[in-house]
């Protein structure tokens, strides 16, 4: 079974601009979950879809928004990026059954922001 | 608040060398525990995950973790060290359908 796909694996971006990321889950699990990873901060959870729904969200600005698609593929959105939106960006999917979902990474989108 | 605190930042290891790996977590409903790694420039790999049971578990790559409640510790053990091992190790902590809660990872580093 293939796993988490990301799309792009790498992106430069500058100041202002904004950003579409893109994930592919595993064949079959239902929730998104997307993280960002930066040195200093670690990994900090940003949202979870399920079924086309957020179901959480984390502490981030409102610029970070996201929507999951009817095939479970879900995207992540960054407006007005800054310097420090600098960052690798892991989605993560999972079965969302009953319990604690196993949560699945895919190889993250490295985001450059100058 | 839930929190994972991973007390050591950077391990060095020898080569055939034991390992362990500490996690202390606060959490306030039963924890699901889990350990990922990660290689330079790539996403998490699951290790390993606790959700009940039998409080040794088995991962893969040779690697267990103990859930130990009493002292609220999931430490990941490996008795023999390989160079591939290197990574960075989070451990994280979540329950139902809340968000994981990452700790700020180990770097384990591996000589020869």
């Amino acid at each position: 079974k293939a796993g988490v796909t990301q799309t792009p694996r790498y992106l430069i971006k500058t100041r202002g601009q904004q950003v579409t990321l893109s994930c592919s889950p595993i064949s079959g699990h239902r929730s998104v979950s997307w993280y960002q990873q930066t040195p200093g901060q670690g990994l900090q959870f940003l949202f979870e879809y399920f079924s086309e729904t957020q179901r959480n969200k984390g502490n981030f600005p409102g610029r970070f928004s996201g929507r999951q698609f009817s095939n479970s593929r879900s995207e992540m959105n960054v407006s007005t990026l800054e310097l420090g939106d600098s960052a690798l960006y892991l989605c993560a999917s999972g079965i969302a059954g009953e319990g604690t979902d196993t949560q699945y990474f895919g190889p993250g989108t490295r985001l450059t922001v100058l | 608040a839930q929190s994972v605190t991973q007390p050591d930042i950077h391990i060095t290891v020898s080569e055939g060398a034991s390992l362990e790996l500490r996690c202390n977590y606060s959490y306030g409903a039963t924890p699901y525990l889990f350990w990922y790694v990660q290689s330079p420039g790539q996403g998490l790999q699951l290790l390993l995950k606790y959700f009940s049971g039998d409080t040794l578990v088995q991962g893969i790559k040779g690697f267990e973790a103990e859930f130990k409640r009493s002292q609220s510790s999931f430490n990941l053990r490996k008795p023999s060290v390989h160079w591939s091992d290197a990574a960075e190790y989070f451990c994280a902590v979540g329950s139902g359908n809340t968000p994981l809660v990452f700790g700020k990872g180990t770097r384990l580093s591996v000589i020869a």
